[in-house]
């Protein structure tokens, strides 16, 4: 089981760039989760998708950022003309099911950096 | 809104010895479900120890066990033994129960940053 695998782990961008991350859950898993950790910060929940659908956006910024899980092929977290407050790590999560009980597994993230 | 409060940003442990970390939750529900994650120089997310708030025993995991007072909302983990590849940033974090809009979440605290010296 290979688990939740993100990539790319390293991304440069300028300004005014997009930048898109991806998130392949773990095998079996149907719901995915991205959170961002800002430097020195826990981490803040931003979208909650399950195939084909957004379950929960309330923390996703509402310009410039947008995700999906389509039926085939990985998560992506888009966002678009990045700015130097976009840095970060990107963490995906996945859960087999929407049960709280449910432990969320972690990918390694994905960090974003700037110029 | 819950909110997840660790209030100790560093602490030090000796090899051997045992540390216990603190982590104090605001929630009005009265069914919820805490973790302690550790995030080595990695950044792997990884968990440690879970404990759901309708049982009172407190959960115990090898050498990590936690001491979960629900009243008092607090949520501390203990480690044991304490060894070198303990040292990572520590986060307490906490989810709703199934079947609220906002059970999809995880509210992590701010992490304590753990350090093991010989």
């Amino acid at each position: 089981n290979a688990g939740v695998m993100q990539n790319p782990r390293h991304l440069v961008r300028r300004r005014g760039q997009e930048a898109r991350l991806r998130c392949s859950p773990m095998k079996g898993h149907s719901h995915v989760y991205w959170y961002r950790q800002l430097p020195e910060e826990g981490l803040k929940f931003m979208v909650y998708l399950q195939k084909e659908n957004i379950i929960d956006e309330s923390g996703m910024p509402k310009e410039r950022f947008s995700a999906e899980f389509p039926k085939e092929g990985p998560s992506i977290l888009r966002i678009q003309q990045v700015v130097r407050g976009d840095s970060a790590a990107y963490f995906c999560a996945s859960s087999p099911s929407y049960s709280g009980a449910n432990v969320l597994t972690f990918g390694a993230g994905s960090r974003l950096t700037v110029l | 809104a819950q909110t997840v409060t660790q209030s100790q940003p560093e602490m030090s442990v000796q090899e051997a010895e045992t540390v216990t970390l603190s982590c104090t939750y605001d929630t009005s529900e009265s069914d919820y479900y805490l973790f302690w994650y550790k995030q080595p120089p990695s950044r792997q997310m990884i968990l440690v120890i879970r404990q759901e708030a309708y049982k009172q025993q407190n959960a115990t995991e090898n050498r990590f066990s936690v001491n979960f007072q629900k009243a008092a909302k607090s949520f501390s983990l203990k480690i044991s033994d304490s060894q070198l590849g303990d040292a990572a940033m520590y986060f307490c974090a906490y989810r709703s129960p199934i079947n609220t809009g906002t059970a999809s979440k995880l509210t992590f605290g701010t992490g304590t940053r753990l350090q093991v010296t010989l």
